[in-house]
């Protein structure tokens, strides 16, 4: 069974430019999740989609943050405008049913 | 505020010997509870869970613990591997909204 698959693995931006992180979930798994793993930190739930609807957004800067799931597979996380705080790690992952989540290698953003 | 602490944010145990990781939480209405374990580079893979009506959950090397009156969580290695040695964190999840402690990172030394 394929893994929960991410890209890109790594990007360097410059502030206020805009970035786009793709995850494809693990085959049938109706939820998936975006988080933001900042360094020494435990990853931080950004938002929750059941199926293509969002479950839970209520950490996600919406001034700056958008994130998608057509279709209720692939997703996209968009950054626009990035900020320097925004350097950090981001997990996208899935689950079925089951409560355990599956998550993905993650992007490594820095903003410089 | 943080509802899930790991206030060890890391831990050297020799190899052989037990591990014990420890988690709190704050919130009652959290109903399961999940380790999952990190390496660098890669993304946290899940390890045990425990439901919030259980007290104990064992996998193998792997054991949760759960003390539901004083809001503690932990999780025994027995025996300590060097394979081991990663990042572990705990979260907690009331309806599948997930919060995550800030992790420990666990050193085996062999």
């Amino acid at each position: 069974e394929a893994g929960v698959a991410q890209s890109p693995r790594y990007k360097i931006i410059e502030k206020r430019q805009s970035v786009a992180f793709w995850c494809n979930p693990i085959s049938g798994h109706a939820t998936l999740y975006w988080y933001q793993q900042i360094l020494g930190q435990g990853p931080k739930l950004l938002i929750q989609f059941q199926n293509n609807g969002v479950v839970d957004d209520s950490q996600l800067p919406k001034d700056r943050f958008s994130a998608e799931r057509l279709k209720g597979v692939d997703s996209t996380l968009k950054i626009q405008p990035a900020k320097l705080e925004d350097s950090a790690v981001y997990l996208c992952a899935s689950s079925s049913l089951a409560v355990e989540q599956f998550f993905g290698p993650g992007t490594r953003l820095t903003v410089l | 505020d943080q509802q899930v602490k790991q206030n060890s944010p890391s831990l050297s145990v020799q190899e052989g010997r037990i591990s014990i990781l420890n988690c709190d939480y704050t919130n009652s209405m959290f109903d399961y509870f999940l380790w999952y374990k990190k390496y660098p580079a890669e993304g946290p893979t899940f390890l045990i869970s425990i439901s919030s009506i259980k007290d104990k959950n064992e996998d193998g090397r792997f054991t949760v613990f759960l003390n539901k009156s004083a809001k503690h969580l932990s999780l025994h290695i027995v025996p300590s591997q060097p394979g081991d040695s990663a990042v572990y964190f705990c979260a907690a999840s009331a309806r599948q909204n997930f919060v995550f402690g800030p992790g420990t990172r666990l050193s085996v030394l062999p």
